[in-house]
């Protein structure tokens, strides 16, 4: 079974550029998270979908951060304009609720940005 | 609310010793814990996981843990390091049966000496 897929893994922008991360979850998996993980620090939630619906928000930055899930599977985030803290991995991460696995996440390997 | 505390931010061992990783969580409701590891450059891995049970839980590379409610800990122990095991670990929880966000500790890295 083909696990979370993330692009790209890296990525180099300059303070003020956009940047987008796109993740295909798990087959069949209708919930969907977008974790940011800073140097140092554990993944911390920025969204997450059931579907192509909006569950959880709260942690998004959301005067430059924006998620999409059109379709109810795969998933895009961008950052406009992006500041030097940005900086982190992005984790992509499915899960589906309900199954003998329901009660575990799994991670894609993230997508790793810096700003400068 | 929930928190997750792991002490030590860094863990050194040498190989074949006792590897002890400490997960202190407050819960506002029954929590499913969870141990990841991060290898370099790569995403989180699930070792293991409690929901609901016995509290004994083995995952996978010879890692278990142990649920104590009382103590409110879910610490991560391996009878003998191996080399391999040098990585980050992460202590998670998340709210019971409504599983949807997972609040993380900020990592303990292992090191394991030769």
């Amino acid at each position: 079974e083909a696990g979370v897929a993330q692009s790209p893994r890296y990525k180099i922008i300059e303070k003020r550029q956009s940047v987008a991360f796109w993740c295909n979850p798990i087959s069949g998996h209708a919930t969907l998270y977008w974790y940011q993980q800073i140097l140092g620090q554990g993944p911390k939630l920025l969204i997450q979908f059931q579907n192509n619906g909006v569950v959880d928000d709260s942690q998004l930055p959301k005067d430059r951060f924006s998620a999409e899930r059109l379709k109810g599977v795969d998933s895009t985030l961008k950052i406009q304009p992006a500041k030097l803290e940005d900086s982190a991995v992005y984790l992509c991460a499915s899960s589906q609720p309900g199954t003998a696995s329901g009660n575990t996440i799994y991670f894609g390997e993230g997508s790793w940005l810096t700003v400068v | 609310a929930q928190s997750v505390t792991q002490l030590g931010s860094h863990v050194s061992v040498s190989e074949g010793a006792l590897v002890l990783l400490r997960c202190n969580y407050s819960s506002s409701v029954p929590p499913y814990l969870f141990w990841y590891v991060q290898y370099p450059n790569q995403g989180l891995q699930l070792l293991l996981k409690y929901t609901t049970g016995a509290t004994l839980v083995k995952g996978i590379n010879g890692f278990e843990a142990e649920f104590k409610k009382s103590e409110t800990s879910f610490h991560l122990t391996k009878p003998s390091a191996h080399m391999s095991d040098a990585a980050e670990y992460f202590c998670a929880v998340s709210r019971g049966s409504t599983l949807g966000r997972l609040y993380f500790g900020r990592g303990t890295q292992l090191t394991v000496w030769p």
